[in-house]
């Protein structure tokens, strides 16, 4: 079975900085990897994903990740964030009929 | 709005009671889920449906019990509860069943259990 691992549970950046937020996956034959925001009080939005192709995935406000596959990563990045962007990242490898979370990762955007 | 809509928003609930979690969606997708999201743990998967058929129950206690009238409505009943089950419990749907499929999440019914 997949498992995901997200390094960091928090993350504090100041506004307008770039941002990182790792995910790692333990390997398997096919890969489907996704990133999902939750913002507060709110159920998981789509962010990207990345089901084959091209190893860097553009998604939405901005986001973008790269699947590395010798590295087993799928890594999230942002060059300059906002404070809108503060809110929760989940990290998802899919499997069989399931989708397999990370723990999460808080990004916090300072003024 | 996801298309993806979860009643009651919050629910507090004794021990001792019994309550249902509405979910439904307007997407047209054939596959619905129940996912658990607790403090400071990753969120787990509880039950999949797929054409009003449970297809995954992932080790659930009996005092969740899930029903799928129809492939765009989704319950779960509630009874006996004990206070660790006190959670975000998120609805989400999806067009079909697979690996790669993307799913659409509901807001969340937040559940305290006193």
């Amino acid at each position: 079975a997949q498992s995901v691992t997200q390094l960091d549970s928090q993350v504090p950046v100041f506004e307008e900085a770039p941002v990182e937020l790792r995910c790692n996956y333990s390997s398997s034959v096919s890969v489907y990897l996704f990133w999902y925001v939750q913002y507060p009080n709110q159920g998981l939005q789509l962010l990207l994903k990345y089901l084959s192709g091209s190893t860097l995935v553009k998604g939405i406000n901005g986001f973008e990740a790269e699947f590395n596959k010798s590295q087993t990563s799928f890594h999230l990045r942002k060059p300059s964030v906002h404070i809108s962007d503060t809110a929760e990242y989940f990290c998802a490898a899919g499997e069989g009929n399931m989708l397999t979370f990370g723990g999460g990762t808080r990004l916090m955007v300072k003024p | 709005e996801t298309g993806v809509t979860q009643t009651p928003r919050h629910l507090v609930m004794g021990m001792t009671n019994k309550k249902s979690l509405k979910c439904e969606q307007h997407l047209g997708h054939n596959a619905m889920y129940w996912y658990k999201q607790s403090a400071k743990k990753p969120l787990e998967l509880m039950f999949v449906y797929n054409f009003k058929e449970q297809t995954e129950n992932n080790s659930v206690p009996s005092r969740f019990s899930p029903e799928c009238p129809n492939s765009s409505h989704l319950f779960l009943h509630l009874h006996t509860l004990q206070p660790e089950d006190s959670a975000l419990y998120l609805c989400a749907s999806s067009q079909d069943l697979g690996p790669f499929t993307e799913a659409f999440f509901g807001q969340g019914t937040r559940l305290t259990v006193v």
